[in-house]
């Protein structure tokens, strides 16, 4: 059965610096991966998502993720973190179904 | 243009009783989905429909219904509310499978 994993519960980062949160993913093909960000008291948003392609994907908000299919990961990254990032994200796959991570919670100081 | 909408936000229930929570959706999509989500623990899918008139279960069904009588309605339902029911419930939408999901802002439910 696929699942998801996100070795991180909590981070925590200063303004301006650079982040990777961690995502490790098991299932025996490769599966369509995503990023979603949740604010305080919001619904999730989809950040970025891979299919198939350039393993280095592009998203909103300055945000990217590299594929690598040695390592099962999916790990999302930004060069520098503004205040504003400071919420959770969940990594995602899905082969018939979505499964999402337990979450990785953002704490950005200034 | 409103995207997803889940009524209530909040509610509080006593353990028996029973509610259904809406979604409502204005994008036309087919897909329609309840999560809950409790920490530690991610989001887990509940039931999902593919449109307007099916249902299906996903991976924590028991204690739930639900009905998608409308193509822009998804309605999830406790008939019987237990503690362990109480969490955060969104719904979400996409046009197609894995294309990107659309949210509600969620409806916290504590059932004493």
């Amino acid at each position: 059965a696929q699942s998801v994993t996100q070795p991180d519960i909590h981070i925590t980062v200063s303004e301006g610096a650079s982040l990777e949160l961690r995502c490790n993913y098991s299932y025996g093909a490769t599966p369509y991966l995503f990023w979603y960000v949740q604010s305080p008291g919001q619904g999730l948003q989809l950040l970025l998502k891979y299919f198939s392609g350039d393993t280095l994907v592009q998203g909103i908000k300055g945000f990217e993720a590299e594929f690598k299919r040695s390592q099962s990961s999916f790990n999302l990254r930004k060069p520098s973190v503004h205040w504003s990032d400071a919420a959770e994200y969940f990594c995602a796959v899905s082969t018939d179904k979505l499964i999402f991570g337990t979450g990785t919670r953002l704490q950005v100081f200034p | 243009n409103a995207g997803v909408t889940q009524t209530p936000k909040f509610r509080v229930l006593k353990t028996g009783q029973s509610m259904t929570l809406l979604c409502a959706q204005d994008m036309n999509h087919e897909y329609m989905y309840w999560y809950r989500q409790d920490p530690g623990m991610g989001l887990r899918l509940i039931h999902y429909s593919v449109g307007e008139g099916t249902t299906a279960k996903g991976e924590v069904p028991d204690g739930y219904n639900v009905s998608r009588l409308k193509k822009q309605n998804f309605l999830l339902g406790l008939e019987s509310a237990a503690p362990s029911q109480t969490s955060v419930y969104f719904c979400a939408s996409e046009a197609t499978p894995d294309e990107k999901l659309f949210f509600g802002s969620g409806t916290q439910l504590s059932v004493l």
